[in-house]
């Protein structure tokens, strides 16, 4: 059974930094194509970066420069580094195989 | 950016009623449209791919059709259950982006 579980959302100031965490199971996530995709409150969805089988990695134009999407294939898990937090980055964080499998989410306040 | 525009934004409807929600995307894409139907506290659930193809486990009374720029879902029959947050996204470019919702309420 494919799962997708995130972790490592939180409250943290402006211009921190903090790194999402998406443990997979059921499959490889090397072998597939992976995203992090968000939803600020009570907002649309927004996706935020995606990782490909081969390693190509793209990245919406609101989190280039700033959001790292990286994979440990040892831990089966995805990642997402995310620096210089901005309010406007306040979100439900999912991560997602494919457009079929997402995960729970996990949340991200961005506030003094 | 591949811009989408869904409409109408929200939409009041009672049990038993056919409904459409149209989606536009700025340039063709192809077939390369996907649907979504998200609850409150949710994650999103693909129920439409590739346009027209129905994902696994959902329900037929989900179609989805159009190509190029233009494109449809439709839901013959209103369930209780089908009372949500409907997205279209566009998986043509490298960086996927979706359309900006409709609420489906009832009336």
């Amino acid at each position: 059974e494919v799962q997708l579980v995130e972790t490592g959302g939180g409250l943290i100031q402006p211009g921190g930094s903090l790194r999402l965490s998406c443990a997979a199971s059921g499959f490889t996530v090397s072998s597939n194509y992976m995203s992090w995709v968000r939803q600020a409150p009570g907002k649309g969805l927004e996706w935020v970066s995606v990782i490909y089988s081969g390693g190509s990695t793209y990245y919406a134009d609101s989190v280039k420069g700033r959001f790292t999407i990286s994979r440990d294939n040892s831990k089966n898990t995805l990642y997402l580094q995310m620096n210089s937090l901005r309010a406007e980055d306040t979100a439900v964080y999912y991560c997602a195989r494919d457009e079929s499998y997402w995960g729970q989410g996990t949340l991200v306040t961005v506030s003094s | 950016d591949i811009q989408m525009t869904q409409s109408p934004s929200s939409l009041s409807a009672s049990v038993g009623d056919r409904v459409t929600i149209t989606c536009r995307a700025s340039q063709s894409i192809s077939s390369y449209l996907n649907w979504y139907q998200q609850k409150p506290g949710k994650a999103p659930k693909l129920l439409i791919y590739a346009a027209s193809s129905l994902q696994s486990g959902v329900p037929s009374r989900f179609s989805g059709s159009g190509s190029g720029t233009d494109f449809t879902l439709t839901i013959s029959s209103l369930q209780p259950e089908d009372f949500a947050t409907y997205y279209c996204q566009q998986s043509y470019s490298t960086l996927p982006t979706f359309g900006q919702g409709t609420k489906l309420e009832i009336k």
